[in-house]
């Protein structure tokens, strides 16, 4: 039952490259999700999608980009990796469409560093 | 705007004495709330959400309309509650149900 599995755990970067954090699900979950944590911050969402070929900006999507061709996947873009960047980014899933089928469900975390 | 505010950010107790981690939400419509843990190198999860009144792990929320608050308590810690507390609105957007978190409360029970 592997739920939510984001790869990589740790990345380091250079500051101008550019990466993709990997995340996939296996429940079938219609709503993804991609957030930050920072220190003091919180949880900020950067982008989400509700189904298969449609996404939408969260409340701080600049320097992402994001696609989903498939319910399974969710993948998160850094294309110029600047070290404003360097942070924990957490991919969640949830069935979505219903309050009651709202609990979100979380990966791993990948802790990204740019130098 | 949606907003979840947790106004603090460290909260120490010790093992046995009551603990309640406040959260306060703006919402124009009927909230949903949730409160979320991650536990060290763990990842998040739900602890509990006030739709199901439900206790976990000694944990309560009631949702206190009036007050807009859905403040987590707990009458007596235990060193295993130490880890960052999330508390988090969700409202439909879009046809789907987005989710909004606060800044997180991180908890220390000492024994």
């Amino acid at each position: 039952n592997a739920g939510v599995t984001q790869t990589p755990k740790f990345q380091v970067l250079k500051t101008g490259q550019s990466m993709t954090l990997q995340c996939a699900q296996d429940m079938n979950h219609e709503y993804m999700s991609w957030y930050r944590q920072d220190p003091g911050m919180g949880l900020r969402l950067i982008h989400y999608s509700v189904g298969a070929g449609i996404t939408d900006q969260g409340e701080v999507p600049n320097g992402y980009n994001v696609s989903r061709s498939t319910t399974e996947d969710f993948p998160l873009r850094l294309l110029s990796a600047a070290p404003s960047q360097t942070s924990v980014y957490f991919c969640a899933s949830s069935y979505g469409g219903s309050v009651l089928n709202t609990e979100a469900f979380f990966g791993q975390g990948t802790r990204l560093t740019v130098v | 705007a949606q907003r979840v505010t947790q106004p603090e950010k460290l909260l120490s107790v010790f093992k046995g004495a009551p603990v309640e981690l406040k959260c306060n939400y703006s919402y124009s419509g009927s909230p949903e709330l949730f409160w979320y843990v991650q536990y060290s190198r763990q990842r998040l999860q739900l602890l509990l959400r006030h739709i199901s009144r439900e206790s976990i792990k000694g944990f309560t929320a009631d949702l206190n309309k009036g007050e807009t608050s859905f403040h987590l308590k707990k009458p007596f810690a235990q060193e295993e509650d130490s880890a960052m507390y999330y508390c988090a609105l969700s409202f439909p957007q879009g046809g789907s149900e987005k989710l909004v978190f606060g800044k997180g409360t991180k908890l220390t029970v000492n024994p």
